[in-house]
């Protein structure tokens, strides 16, 4: 099974901040035939469902705000928030759906 | 607008079964894979099974094989879990979520609850 692993597993931060968060996988989630990662994160924020915010470890969905930028290849990923808004205090989660389905631990953020 | 709202949830005895289900609107429910996931109370997400867009194949986390059945019905845009064998540890909110050709999840439903608890 591949592994997902995120770090840090909590964040403080004060809006305007730039923030960045790691997603590390036990094995490549870049697939050799369409040079695809399969690699996607989610926000969760208090009390509600995981939303989906980038798949293809950099493609946003419609409607996420720009400041939202997933980047990396193959084992090592990374989810930046250029400058953070308090709407944005949440759960991230990254997750691979190269082999079957995988979802990281999750990282924190929280107001500094 | 899709809309996924899971029921069936609530407190079953430890060894007990329990069915969820998930009614599926604003899209069309047969031209697409599907999906549960769990969140344990304060933990993170945990994904549990996957079914085709046709039913013909289906996918388990290894702690819910032979336990767990994903099943559904494309004429009532309809997604079912059948829960056997109920453990604590399987107590967690269990999200319907739907899965794109690719298999990423693009949309989550609002969660149930499901506690197993003598």
């Amino acid at each position: 099974d591949i592994v997902m692993t995120q770090t840090p597993s909590s964040q403080a931060v004060s809006a305007g901040e730039k923030v960045t968060m790691s997603c590390k996988s036990s094995q490549s989630l870049l697939y050799s035939e369409n040079k695809k990662n399969y690699l996607a994160w989610y926000q969760q924020k208090p009390g509600q469902s995981p939303k989906l915010l980038i798949s293809w470890a950099s493609t946003r969905e419609s409607g996420v705000p720009d400041r939202f930028i997933g980047s990396g290849s193959g084992t090592d990923f990374t989810l930046t928030i250029s400058s953070v808004q308090a709407e944005d205090l949440a759960v991230y989660y990254c997750e691979q759906y190269y082999d079957t389905w995988t979802f990281g631990g999750g990282t924190k953020l929280e107001l500094k | 607008e899709v809309q996924l709202v899971e029921s069936g949830g609530g407190l079953v005895q430890p060894g007990r079964s329990m069915k969820l289900s998930c009614a599926a609107s604003g899209f069309t429910f047969s031209n697409y894979g599907m999906a549960w996931v769990r969140q344990a109370p304060t933990k993170g997400l945990e994904w549990v099974a996957t079914i085709s867009y046709d039913g013909s194949s289906t996918y388990y986390r290894d702690s819910v094989k032979g336990r767990f059945t994903i099943s559904r019905d494309n004429a009532k845009s309809t997604l079912y879990l059948q829960m056997n064998s109920l453990r604590s540890e399987d107590t967690a909110t269990y999200y319907c979520t739907r899965a794109t050709y690719n298999n990423y999840f693009d949309y989550w439903g609002q969660g149930v609850m499901v506690t197993v608890s003598s």
